[in-house]
């Protein structure tokens, strides 16, 4: 019964490169999501996938950052030309369907991503 | 503009007294709301729910009140444990869930 897996757990990366965060969800879970959290802030939403399509894309910061779903499983988020300020932990969830009252969020323990 | 606020950032409370973390929310369209519970360098977990038909749920040491006239939520645990130390946030839904900031809670010997 594994979790939410997400990689790599730690990323440190230089001002203007671009990176790639992976996320394998739950076996079966047809939702995912990508939240990010930044020192002293809460959960920030970014994407919502439903199967390999993004019907929820509201809550990415800018046109850097874009994510994909493959196969209705593994998603990667990819942020193009760092800047300082993406620095934050970036947590994957998934669920069994749109998160609900009786399908809660499953949690990764997310990727710290550090911009020098 | 912040759609759920939890003002408080850190809660002290001694083993086996009663913890009480608050939340409250702007959004009249949340349809539920959600309680997790997060560790260091983990990921967070779901520790309990309510509908926004009902104003109590409860789990154990756990019960979440929602009064929904205040816009207003509250998680007790009784009684409170050491493990229990942890940040705890508050979500609504209506659509995908909108976190609060968070509530340090410490529970000392």
């Amino acid at each position: 019964g594994a979790g939410v897996s997400q990689s790599p757990s730690n990323k440190v990366t230089e001002k203007g490169k671009d990176v790639e965060l992976r996320c394998d969800p739950i076996s079966g879970h047809t939702a995912l999501y990508w939240y990010r959290q930044s020192l002293g802030q809460g959960l920030e939403f970014l994407i919502y996938f439903q199967g390999n399509s993004a019907p929820d894309k509201s809550g990415l910061p800018s046109d850097r950052f874009s994510a994909e779903r493959t196969g209705g499983s593994v998603s990667t988020l990819t942020i193009q030309r760092t800047q300082q300020e993406d620095s934050a932990v970036y947590l994957c969830a998934s669920s069994l369907g749109r998160s609900s009252y009786n399908s809660p969020l499953h949690f990764g323990n997310g990727t710290r991503l550090t911009v020098t | 503009d912040q759609q759920v606020k939890q003002n408080s950032p850190s809660l002290s409370v001694q083993e086996g007294r009663i913890s009480i973390l608050n939340c409250d929310y702007t959004n009249s369209m949340f349809d539920y709301f959600l309680w997790y519970k997060k560790y260091p360098a983990e990921g967070p977990t779901f520790l309990i729910s309510i509908s926004s038909i009902k104003d109590k749920n409860e789990d154990g040491r756990f019960t979440v009140f929602l009064n929904k006239s205040a816009k207003h939520l509250s998680l007790h645990i009784v009684p409170s444990q050491p493990g229990d130390s942890a940040v705890y946030f508050c979500a609504g839904t209506d659509d995908k869930l909108i976190f609060g900031t968070g509530t340090r809670l410490q529970v000392f010997p």
